[in-house]
């Protein structure tokens, strides 16, 4: 069974600091990473998405990924009480004959205080 | 784009009784998938297709749970009889097909079909 594990949270940050979200994975196979946003009530939103080592910025938001620790992270810079969401992370590794295996975290709930 | 449309949006249904969730992907997404969300569980893959053609349905409960795609803009997926476990939150999704294998899939959600089963 592959795992994403990702800490439930809350994870509580005040407005303007730098929200820092993990994940860890278990198949060392995996290539392709995605970080999703999901508000309350809604559907998840793709926000990030990462496939080699290092870190990838967009606007706000950092992510990085390191293969050989199996751990990806999402970074959120002047976070905003609108970044207040779950963050899920998204793990697919390519199993072969077209086919993929698709996993996600639970999720952690962040939270900005205002 | 209208995005990805599922419907319905809230069903409340009796034990033993037939759901079927519906989904019309955004056009010209070659991928479809079908996921369940609960508290408990989290977001989980129950099957997905490529180009109407159902690749892994490994993810799909029990045999209470089927799955069609009889077209591109089309798909449903049934729930027959239903248990009052089978509550959850219903998404579909959709993607285009990976640049390569080493590259996932950056997919679109519907706003879900929220089930009660009493």
């Amino acid at each position: 069974q592959k795992e994403v594990e990702q800490n439930s949270g809350p994870l509580s940050v005040p407005e303007g600091a730098i929200a820092s979200l993990n994940c860890t994975y278990s198949d060392r196979g995996s290539q392709s990473f995605f970080w999703y946003r999901q508000y309350s009530g809604k559907s998840p939103e793709l926000i990030m998405s990462i496939y080699s080592n290092g870190d990838k910025e967009d606007g706000r938001f950092t992510a990085q990924l390191n293969k050989a620790s199996q751990y990806v992270s999402l970074l959120i810079r002047d976070s905003q009480p609108s970044d207040s969401a779950t963050y899920l992370c998204a793990v697919t590794a390519y199993s072969g004959a077209g086919s993929y295996q698709l996993t996600f975290g639970k999720g952690t709930k962040l939270s900005v205080i205002p | 784009d209208a995005g990805v449309i599922q419907s319905p949006r809230h069903e409340v249904t009796e034990m033993g009784q037939e759901v079927t969730l519906r989904c019309k992907p955004i056009s010209g997404h070659d991928y479809l998938f079908w996921y369940r969300q609960t508290m408990m569980r989290g977001l989980e893959l129950l099957i997905y297709f490529n180009n109407n053609v159902p690749i892994d349905d490994s993810g799909m409960p029990e045999d209470r749970f089927s799955a069609k795609m009889p077209n591109a803009s089309f798909s449903t997926l049934k729930i027959q009889p239903s248990e009052p476990r089978d509550s959850a939150v219903y998404f579909c999704a959709s993607s285009l097909a990976p640049r390569d294998v080493l590259f996932g899939f950056e997919q679109f959600f519907g706003p879900g079909t929220r089930l009660t089963v009493l």
